[in-house]
This record gives C-alpha cells, sequence and structure tokens, in this order.
C-alpha cells in the first residue's frame, strides 16, 4: 500500500534561497492538499488542487509561494527568496472527492539559516 | 474559516487512567475529523463525525459530537503509552480541513 510521498524529508538553505518540494499523492485520488505546520500548532491550510486545477489558495500563501500539480498526479511547491518565517513542516495530504479523510504524507521539514 | 480550539493543550496522564480531551467551535460545524500525530510522524485520520448528537467507538477511544454539532470530545480509557501524540480535531467544510492546536498527550508508566 503507496501512502503519500515527499520529498526531500529535510531541506536546509540559507535566506533568499528557492527551494522546491515534491508530493506524489495516493494514486487514486483526485484532491491534493498543501498544509504548513509549525512548532506547537496544527497543520495550516495552503492550497488544494483537484486534478490539475487549483482550486483554492489560502492568504498564508504569499506571492513567493507557487504550487503546481501539471498532470493531476504529482504536485510541487516552491518558495522563493526563502525567509526565515518559512521556516516549517510542509505537509501534503491527499484525498478522494467530498469530505472524506485526508491522507498525509511525512512532510518536508525546511529550515532557514 | 470555520476556527476550532483544543483544551487542554497539554495532557499527562498515568497510564491506566482515563482522560478527555476537547474541541469547541463557535460557529455550527457540518462535520469534524480527528487525527493522531505521533512525535517526528505526521498526521493520522481516526474518525469523522458528521450527525448531531453522533457516538462512535474504537477499540479504548470514544468519539462524541456535540448535540448543536459545536463541540466535540475524544474520550480514552485505560491509557497505554501507544497513546503518545498529539490528537487534532479538524473542521472540515467540502475540501479544507481547519486543524485547532493540538492536545499533546504524555503518559507515565
Amino acid at each position: 500500500d503507496t501512502g503519500v510521498s515527499q520529498n526531500p524529508r529535510h531541506k536546509i538553505t540559507k535566506r533568499g534561497q528557492n527551494v522546491t518540494f515534491r508530493c506524489d499523492p495516493i494514486s487514486e485520488h483526485n484532491r491534493l492538499y498543501w498544509y504548513r505546520q509549525t512548532l506547537g500548532q496544527g497543520p495550516e491550510f495552503l492550497t488544494y488542487f483537484q486534478n490539475e486545477a487549483q482550486l483554492e489558495k489560502s492568504r498564508l500563501l504569499s506571492d513567493r509561494f507557487s504550487a503546481e500539480r501539471p498532470k493531476g498526479s504529482f504536485s510541487t511547491l516552491e518558495i522563493q527568496r526563502t525567509e526565515q518565517g518559512d521556516s516549517a513542516m510542509y505537509l501534503c495530504a491527499s484525498s478522494e472527492v467530498g469530505r472524506g479523510p485526508q491522507h498525509f504524507g511525512d512532510g518536508t521539514r525546511l529550515s532557514i539559516l | 474559516g470555520q476556527q476550532v480550539m483544543q483544551i487542554p493543550q497539554y495532557q499527562h496522564v498515568q497510564e491506566g487512567e482515563d482522560f478527555t480531551t476537547y474541541c469547541n467551535s463557535s460557529t455550527t460545524l457540518s462535520n469534524i475529523q480527528w487525527y493522531k500525530q505521533r512525535p517526528g510522524g505526521h498526521p493520522v485520520f481516526l474518525i469523522q463525525l458528521v450527525k448531531s448528537g453522533e457516538v462512535k467507538k474504537q477499540k479504548r477511544l470514544t468519539f462524541q459530537f456535540g448535540e448543536a454539532k459545536k463541540n466535540s470530545s475524544l474520550h480514552i480509557t485505560a491509557t497505554q503509552t501507544t497513546d503518545v501524540g498529539t490528537y487534532f480535531c479538524a473542521a472540515s467544510n467540502d475540501y479544507k480541513l481547519s486543524f485547532g492546536a493540538g492536545t499533546t498527550v504524555t503518559v507515565r508508566a
């Protein structure tokens, strides 16, 4: 049973650099979500896709953030000109259409030096 | 968006004891989901509650949705060391989960 896969698991970069994360959802899931989680908090919604269409972006997602899901399968999240405040765990989740459970990946932990 | 508040933030439990964690909203929720996140892990889906007054059990875990659909609770009986982790409730609309800050549970053997 292949779950949601994210890579890299850890990313350390200098402030001002660009970073890109990848998420491979469960294959039969139409929906893919990105969340951000900081220490001691629950995940915060960033954006979601249904197939290849990006249907909502949170106000947390500044113009330095962009997400794509070009073929409706894997997705990438890019952060440009990283800032200290971008340090967090970036979680990807996928689900079937509807209000059912979301299945999370192990996340990418981003550390900005 | 919908916001949910969880109490307590931390729960220190003696092994074998029971405890309850609560999730409250100022607005009526269409449904609520519960997730567990082990230390260093990712959130794992536990249950979804949809109906007013709904009660669901999973072994030692009992989940309840309030009659007004503004609150929910998770009760764990006979706590074990495997119950360690953070329990999140999340308000669900059609696609987005709005998580509470979680209750972090530690267990004293």
